[in-house]
This record gives structure tokens, sequence and C-alpha cells, in this order.
């Protein structure tokens, strides 16, 4: 059975380009998070959806973060325009209500 | 002060030897807790769960935990090479997985054969 599938898993790009990481959650699952690790501050929650609705955004630093879910396989986090302090490994993860989350392998990204 | 706090090591130790990892918290309404394993360049996969205070054992992990100090540990006896890893605690009020996950920033474990 597949697992979270992150795309891509490394992404390099100079300040001001748009990126989007892609995530496809374990079928079958209606919870999916994403998460930002860095040295710094660890893993943080960004925001998490449950059935392809956005619940809380709390984490988001600012506007320049997005994230959609069009359908129950899919999802996107996107950054534009993006920016040094933007760099860090980005984790997607889904569960099923009151199951334990599952994680992608992540894409660290860096941003010059 | 942050909610979760953990050493982040990194911790050497030889095969065999018992380890002991360890976080402290500040939330007093923190119920459940987590112990993950990260590999390098993977993502973080759960370990052990536990509801509550007591203790929880699965195999060579045992699960420590003692809400009236505010502190939660994870043991692994016999250590194997295959244990080096970093260990991340994390914690949450509610049992759904509506309920935010407080991660602490993770222990490096070194397992020497």
């Amino acid at each position: 059975d597949a697992g979270v599938i992150q795309s891509p898993r490394h992404e390099v790009t100079e300040m001001g380009q748009e990126v989007t990481l892609r995530c496809k959650p374990i079928s079958g699952h209606d919870y999916l998070f994403w998460y930002r690790q860095t040295m710094m501050r660890g893993l943080e929650l960004l925001i998490y959806f449950n059935n392809n609705v956005p619940i809380d955004d709390s984490g988001m630093p600012e506007d320049r973060f997005s994230a959609k879910m069009p359908n129950a396989s899919f999802s996107t986090l996107k950054i534009q325009p993006s920016e040094p302090r933007d760099s860090a490994v980005y984790f997607c993860a889904s569960s099923y209500y009151g199951q334990p989350q599952h994680f992608g392998d992540g894409t660290r990204l860096s941003i010059l | 002060q942050k909610e979760v706090e953990q050493d982040p090591g990194p911790l050497s130790v030889p095969e065999g030897a018992i380890v002991s990892l360890n976080c402290t918290y500040s939330n007093s309404a923190f119920q459940y807790f987590m112990w993950y394993r990260q590999y390098s360049r993977k993502g973080p996969e759960l370990l052990m769960y536990t509801y509550s205070s007591g203790n929880k054992e699965d195999g060579r992990f045992t699960a420590q935990v003692d809400k009236s100090s505010k502190y939660i540990s994870l043991f692994i006896r016999d250590s194997q090479p295959s244990d080096s890893a970093t260990y991340l605690c994390a914690m949450s009020e509610g049992y759904s997985s509506a309920s935010k996950i407080i991660f602490g920033s993770g222990t490096r474990l070194s397992i020497r054969p």
C-alpha cells in the first residue's frame, strides 16, 4: 500500500520565484496536514484539511503561503514570492479520524 | 519558553546500551503523548503512543509519562545501530485528528557498533 507521496523531493530556486509543492495522501484518509521542519523551529503545523476543506491555517506564516486541496487525492502548498527564509523541509501527512498521522518523505526546499 | 522542550543531543551510545530520551512540557492540558522516529531524509514515523500517565511497552521500547512532573521518557533496551535516528516527542490535548500536535525539536541518537 503506497504511503503519502510528495513531489518534488528537492527544489532549488531563486528568491522571488513561485514554488509549488505537491502531496498525494493515503487513499481513504480524510485529514491532510502540511508541516515545515527547520533546525531552529523544529516541526511546525502550517495548515490542515478535513474532507478537502481547510480547517486551521493559523500556522501559515504569511500571505505568501497558500494551500489547496481540490480533491481527496491531491493537495498543493504554494509560496509566491519565495524568500531565502522559506528554505526548509516541507512535510505532508494524512490520517483517518482518530488514527496516527502518516508522513511523506518531505520536499527539501532551498531558496537562493 | 517553548511548549515542549527536548534536548537536541547528539547522543552517542555503544550497541546494547539502554537509551533514555526525555521531554518536558508546560501545557497541563496535554493528554496524548507520542514518540516519532525520523531517519535521515525521511518523514517521521510513529513509534509509541500513550494516553495520560503511566508506562507502555512495545518490544525493546518503553514510553513513560509523568503528568505531575510534565515529563515524558522513551527507553530503548538493547540498542541497535538501526536505532540511530532522530527521535521526536509529540503531544496533544485531544485524541482526534483535529487536535493539534506539538512536536519537540528532536534528539539525534547514534548507536555505535
